[in-house]
């Protein structure tokens, strides 16, 4: 693993079904997020992690849950999952520093549709 | 009004050509700020920390003026693979270290 690692890259999932995104990071980032990605809406925060054992939500939560076990990890569950849930999955990762030059990694993303 | 705020474009260049654009922010305690480039259908990359004092990488210029609240990004002699959308995102002293996101600016050189 160099980076972050997303899984599924795609799933096509019926309505009311429960599913989890897995995230994965080796570069022992502190900090953790999940967004969304929807055509002419950029990207919208669901939920976070400062560090493993908190998280914490964004602007979209609803419809979703997150945990933080360890450093490495951040699944995204959707419990019942409905047809808005459709969209791009991305998960990124920082270091939660000041002065940071780096930003934010990102995952290559999970293209979900809800049917 | 958006906190982060971009024109989104779409910028029509000719390859070769010089482009700008610009990404204004609201809240004077921004503190970090920086541009990602995004392929379609692709994961954001970061292209550029923006500093204090400008910065620039090969044909890339990034400005910050804090007086105006935005920062800029200058293409020079744009490539056909310089197309795609270009995120601006900030950090706050308050936010906890977290990005927030300009839409986007989507740039299209044609040859």
């Amino acid at each position: 693993i160099a980076g972050i690692t997303q899984a599924p890259t795609s799933q096509i999932l019926a309505a009311g079904r429960r599913m989890t995104l897995r995230c994965t990071q080796d570069m022992r980032h502190n900090a953790m997020y999940w967004y969304r990605q929807d055509l002419g809406l950029g990207l919208r925060l669901i939920h976070y992690s400062n560090t493993a054992g908190t998280t914490g939500k964004g602007e979209v939560p609803d419809g979703y849950s997150v945990s933080r076990a360890n450093t490495d990890d951040f699944p995204l569950t959707l419990a019942s999952a409905v047809p808005s849930q459709t969209s791009v999955y991305f998960c990124a990762s920082s270091v939660n520093r000041d002065r940071n030059p780096y930003g934010y990694t990102f995952g290559s993303g999970t293209r979900l549709t809800v049917v | 009004r958006k906190e982060v705020e971009q024109d989104p474009g779409p910028f029509n260049v000719p390859e070769g050509a010089t482009v700008a654009f610009n990404c204004t922010y609201s809240n004077s305690a921004s503190q970090s700020f920086f541009w990602y480039r995004q392929d379609c259908r692709k994961e954001p990359k970061l292209l550029m920390s923006v500093y204090s004092s400008g910065n620039e990488d090969g044909r890339f210029t990034a400005q910050l003026n804090r007086a105006s609240q935005y920062i800029s990004l200058l293409i020079r002699d744009s490539k056909l693979s310089d197309s795609a959308t270009y995120l601006c995102a900030v950090i706050r002293m308050d936010s906890n270290y977290q990005l927030i996101w300009g839409a986007g600016t989507k740039l299209i050189i044609k040859p």
